[in-house]
């Protein structure tokens, strides 16, 4: 079945350290996006990618990078700079342009920084 | 001016009722509109999407889009309590090569038995 695979569900780390979370998709999808949500609050986008090798930033991307090597993989670190990283990150994907093509996400993954 | 209003409710309905949701975008420009349902603690799931002014039926639920007030609503019919869940209206950014979904913070629905 096609889909976006993020891992792992939930992730734990002390302060200070990066931390890395994966995002697979096998939709062939060109586009890959990262959304963060905290409680109560919509999804605000980190960084978002249209085409492999090639990535633009989002509302909130400091603190936060990303890689398109490949057309299925995106994942997104959180460094030591993000100020308050504990939230549910959503990665997602769409097969071109927002215009006209909705956004699929996977199942998330939940940081807890302490 | 957020970007994209929602009243956070919760919007509380009997089952069997119908279920109105109202969204307000504040980019002119925008032209595509999404629902995205959200159960606690997982992951959007697409709803609907529209892109002309009127009406879009799927099934129970109904999108409506008026361009003009700047307004998009989702009306689910004969609401069931496996309804109850956070409802999530999105826009694209006017500018379309931008990639950017716009979401609002979302309605809290709950459907009584």
């Amino acid at each position: 079945d096609g889909g976006i695979t993020q891992s792992p569900k939930y992730l734990f780390r002390k302060e200070g350290q990066n931390v890395t979370l994966s995002c697979e998709q096998n939709l062939n999808h060109d586009a890959m996006y990262w959304y963060r949500q905290d409680p109560g609050q919509g999804l605000r986008l980190i960084y978002y990618s249209q085409i492999v090798n090639d990535f633009q930033k989002g509302d909130i991307a400091e603190g936060y990078s990303v890689s398109r090597e490949k057309k299925e993989s995106f994942p997104l670190t959180v460094t030591s700079a993000q100020k308050n990283p504990t939230a549910f990150y959503l990665c997602a994907s769409s097969e071109g342009q927002l215009l006209l093509s909705p956004l699929h996400f996977g199942n998330g993954t939940r940081l807890t920084v302490t | 001016q957020k970007e994209v209003e929602q009243n956070s409710g919760p919007l509380s309905v009997p089952e069997g009722a119908i279920a109105s949701l109202n969204c307000t975008y504040s980019d002119r420009g925008s032209q595509s509109f999404f629902w995205y349902r959200q159960y606690s603690g997982k992951s959007p799931e697409l709803i609907m999407f529209i892109y002309s002014n009127g009406d879009k039926e799927d099934g129970r639920f109904t999108a409506q889009l008026n361009k003009a007030s700047q307004y998009v609503s989702l009306l689910i019919r004969d609401s069931q309590p496996s309804d109850s869940a956070t409802y999530l209206c999105a826009v694209n950014s006017g500018s379309s090569n931008t990639g950017k979904l716009i979401f609002g913070q979302g309605t809290t629905l709950q459907v009584k038995p």
